[in-house]
Formats: structure tokens, sequence, C-alpha cells
């Protein structure tokens, strides 16, 4: 089955600063990559997603980057605010509707 | 509005015991899934349903079970709970699509349980 892997586990940046998150998945075949973000005590809900036929897509001041060869795709979150601070999740489906997640990153924005 | 709730949103059992915990939604979603989510493992697939009277074992099925009567319902069942499965449990609903088609995941709040 498919294998997602998510780096950093934990990244602090400064207010106003860009955050990078990076995933990495196994099954050639996966081709819906969303991410979710989840404060604290909170649902996940869903920030972004990226289709195979597409290799970036932007929304604000979040984007995501897809590499269909090497299997990884990122996260990019530009002029950080207070409230980005989260745990995000970056997942990857293939044609049977299974979400496979990450173990997650916790981002906190230091004011 | 439609939605997906989970109930109870807080529990505490004693090792052995059963427990079931609920799910609703109200999108008509074909589409319905078990995670728990521990720290370290993230969100991990226990069972799901692609409909009525379908269900199938996720990466994590081993002491739980799940019944699919109508769209609505997926409940979740642990047959003799465990210490291990302390954690928090959020249920999902989605569309039916495929492959470039296949619609958001939307989770319900979760499920705090504790077995002691």
């Amino acid at each position: 089955g498919e294998n997602v892997e998510q780096h950093p586990s934990t990244l602090s940046v400064q207010e106003g600063d860009s955050a990078v998150i990076k995933c990495t998945y196994s099954d050639s075949a996966s081709n819906y990559f969303p991410w979710y973000k989840q404060e604290l005590g909170k649902r996940p809900q869903l920030i972004i997603d990226i289709r195979s036929n597409v290799g970036e897509k932007k929304d604000q001041r979040i984007a995501v980057t897809l590499n269909k060869t090497a299997k990884h795709f990122s996260l990019h979150i530009t002029e950080t605010q207070p409230e980005d601070s989260a745990v995000y999740f970056c997942a990857a489906r293939s044609g049977n509707e299974k979400l496979t997640f990450g173990t997650g990153t916790r981002l906190t924005i230091i004011p | 509005d439609a939605e997906i709730t989970q109930s109870p949103r807080h529990k505490i059992t004693e090792t052995g015991r059963q427990v079931t915990l609920a799910c609703h939604q109200t999108w008509n979603h074909n589409n319905m899934f078990w995670y728990r989510q521990d720290l370290g493992h993230g969100l991990r697939l226990i069972h799901y349903s692609y409909g009525v009277h379908d269900t199938n074992k996720g990466e994590v099925s081993d002491g739980y079970s799940v019944s699919r009567s109508n769209t609505e319902d997926l409940p979740l069942t642990l047959e003799s709970a465990a210490s291990s499965q302390t954690s928090v449990y959020f249920c999902a609903s989605s569309v039916f699509g495929t492959g470039m088609n296949t619609g958001e995941l939307f989770f319900g709040e979760g499920s705090r349980l504790t077995v002691l």
C-alpha cells in the first residue's frame, strides 16, 4: 500500500518568514495530494490540494508543489502569521478513495 | 447545514469492555472512514466503507469492527477495549469519485477514548 513520509516533525519560524513542509510518497499511481491543518483540539481541515496533472497550485499565502518523477510534494506558507501555528498533515490517494496521511508537522510561529 | 457528528466526544472505559463510537453524516456521502490519531503516528486508517453494507479493513483494524446499515452512519466498535486503544478517533466522509474527481475528506470533531 501507499506510504507517506513527512518532514520535519516540528518547525519553528519567525513571524513573517516562510515555512516549508515536505512529503514523499511511494505509490506512483497516487494522483491526489491534499494538505490538512489541525488547530489544537480541533478537527483536521483541508487547506489546499493538488492533483497529479498539475505541478503547482497557489491560494493566497499557501502554495503546494508536486514532483511526480521524484514522488514528492511540498507545502509552502509565506509571510507566516500567528494563526498559522498548527499541525499540518500531508496525504496521498490513489484511485481507491483511501487517503494515507503523513505523521504531521507541528508548526510554531514565533512572534 | 450538512455536517458530520461524533458521539460521545469523551469516553473513559475499562479494559475488556465493549465500546461503540457513533458517526453520523448528513451530506449523503457514500464514503465513510474511521481514523485514529496518536502522537508520532499521525492519522491511521482503521476501517472504511464505500456504501451501504460495504466495509473494508484499514492498516490498524485489529480489535475494531464497523457496520454500514445506512448511508448516514458508520459506528465503530471496540469488541474488548485495550489500553493500546486509548486514542483520539476521527470519523470522516467524502463524496464518491474516482481518481482525479475524488472529493474532499470532511472530518468529525473527534472522540477521545481512554481505556484504563
